[in-house]
């Protein structure tokens, strides 16, 4: 059974520019988070999706957007990257209809330089 | 807002030795309480979480925690740690009827001694 994926490990990007990260859930899994780790710090949640739509949203500007296919898979959307992006970026899936827990995949490491 | 409150930033233990990470909550009601470990480079994994029923929650790898309303403390222990225990600790808390949104503490690097 495969845990969540994430791709790419890692991204190295410039002031200015978009990027997009990607997630494939757990299998049996319907709910799609995103969460965003700075060095030193617990991570931030930005948003979350079921059913292709975003449900819930952090406090995060909207240069962060985000997809979800039928498929479940999810997409994080960073546009006009700013240095303060750099991060691992967190993708935990579950279950809607199950209990609270989340499953985290390995992350994305993010650098903007 | 909830929050989650780790007062440890860093703590050493020896080989063989008890350890206790604590943790402190913010909410109104009782949230649901988990405990996530990180190795360098690695996601998160689930330790343990509470939700009802028994105060005292039993996780992987050995370790417990326990719930205390009175207190709002959700205080991770284990009593005899590993090198391989090694690792950052985390916190977090999801509000009942919120979703499953997680909050999360700071982070306790724990540090084993041979």
């Amino acid at each position: 059974d495969a845990g969540v994926t994430q791709s790419p490990t890692h991204l190295i990007k410039t002031r200015g520019q978009q990027v997009t990260l990607r997630c494939s859930p757990k299998s049996g899994h319907d709910t799609v988070s995103w969460y965003q780790q700075a060095l030193g710090q617990g991570p931030q949640f930005i948003f979350q999706y079921y059913e292709e739509e975003e449900r819930q949203r952090g406090n995060f500007p909207d240069r962060f957007s985000g997809h979800q296919f039928p498929n479940y898979s999810s997409e994080l959307n960073v546009n006009a990257l700013l240095l303060g992006d750099s991060a691992l970026y967190l993708c935990a899936s579950s279950n809607r209809q199950g209990t609270y827990e989340q499953y985290f995949g390995p992350g994305t490491r993010l650098t903007v330089t | 807002a909830q929050s989650v409150t780790q007062p440890d930033i860093h703590i050493t233990v020896s080989e063989g030795a008890s350890l206790e990470l604590r943790c402190n909550y913010s909410y109104g009601a009782t949230p649901y309480l988990f405990w996530y470990v990180q190795s360098p480079g690695q996601g998160l994994q689930l330790l343990l979480k509470y939700f009802s029923g028994d105060t005292l929650v039993q996780g992987i790898k050995g370790f417990e925690a326990e719930f205390k309303r009175s207190q709002s403390s959700f205080n991770l222990r284990k009593p005899s740690v590993h090198w391989s225990d090694a690792a950052e600790y985390f916190c977090a808390v999801a509000i009942t009827g919120g979703g499953n949104k997680l909050t999360f503490g700071t982070g306790t690097q724990l540090k084993v001694e041979l």
